[in-house]
């Protein structure tokens, strides 16, 4: 069964820069049929998509969030990261890992998610 | 961008009632609409892609229909572990994917 575990600081300050891993389980990160991303809810407001990425190092990222934000990917400890620099108050959200098919549009859903964990960003 | 408007943002429903969230998409988006139930502390849940399909696992009293820029999300016989969140997300384009604001489903 597939597993997605996020891992990372709980607290970052303003202007630094936010990192997480995800550590997917159950089955590889290599697959030719999915990718591999972030999604992050505010306390109290809605769910945003951050951004993805192929095993390949393709990626796909929210344009909103597109000049600080890189994702990378580890196939061979089979793990995905996200790096949000000079962040700032309203980056404190719940980061999800999550995972969704290859093609597109037909597989761009989110199957799979990780549980969460809290960022606050605040000195 | 593609908005997503949900509506209403809370409803208020027993068990056993039939409830109806509405998803409205600022352009056509074809049926490429999932949506996710959301329960505190836990992560969002796929239900329903492709406007229509239910996921394997999830319950039949959940459908979900419309197309190009209207969407709904049924639960014909509302029951006690449905109280939740409720989003939808388009997925016709990506830049960005994008995510309705939500539905609270709570208890009357």
């Amino acid at each position: 069964q597939l597993q997605l575990q996020e891992s990372g600081p709980g607290l970052v300050k303003p202007s630094e820069t936010l990192s997480l891993t995800c550590t997917v389980s159950g089955g590889s990160i290599s697959s030719s049929s999915y990718y591999w991303g972030w999604i992050r809810q505010p306390p109290g407001q809605g769910l945003e998509w951050i951004g993805h990425i192929y095993y390949t190092g393709k990626t796909y990222y929210n344009p909103s969030l597109k000049s600080r934000l890189t994702i990378s990917v580890d196939t061979s400890n089979n793990q995905f990261s996200l790096k949000l620099s000079s962040v700032t108050a309203p980056d404190t959200a719940v980061y999800y890992c999550v995972r969704h098919g290859y093609l597109w549009p037909e597989g761009w859903k989110f199957d799979s998610w990780g549980q969460g964990t809290l960022v606050t960003v605040s000195s | 961008d593609i908005q997503m408007t949900q509506s209403p943002s809370t409803l208020s429903a027993s068990v056993g009632d039939r409830v109806t969230i509405t998803c409205r998409a600022s352009q056509s988006i074809n049926t490429w609409l999932a949506w996710y139930q959301k329960k505190p502390g836990k992560a969002p849940k796929l239900l329903i892609h492709k406007a229509s399909s239910l996921e394997t696992g999830v319950p039949s009293r959940f459908s979900g229909s419309g197309s190009g820029t209207e969407f709904s999300l049924t639960i014909s016989s509302l029951q006690p572990d449905d109280f939740a969140t409720y989003y939808c997300q388009q997925y016709e384009s990506y830049f960005p994917l994008s995510f309705g604001g939500g539905t609270k489903v709570e208890i009357k």
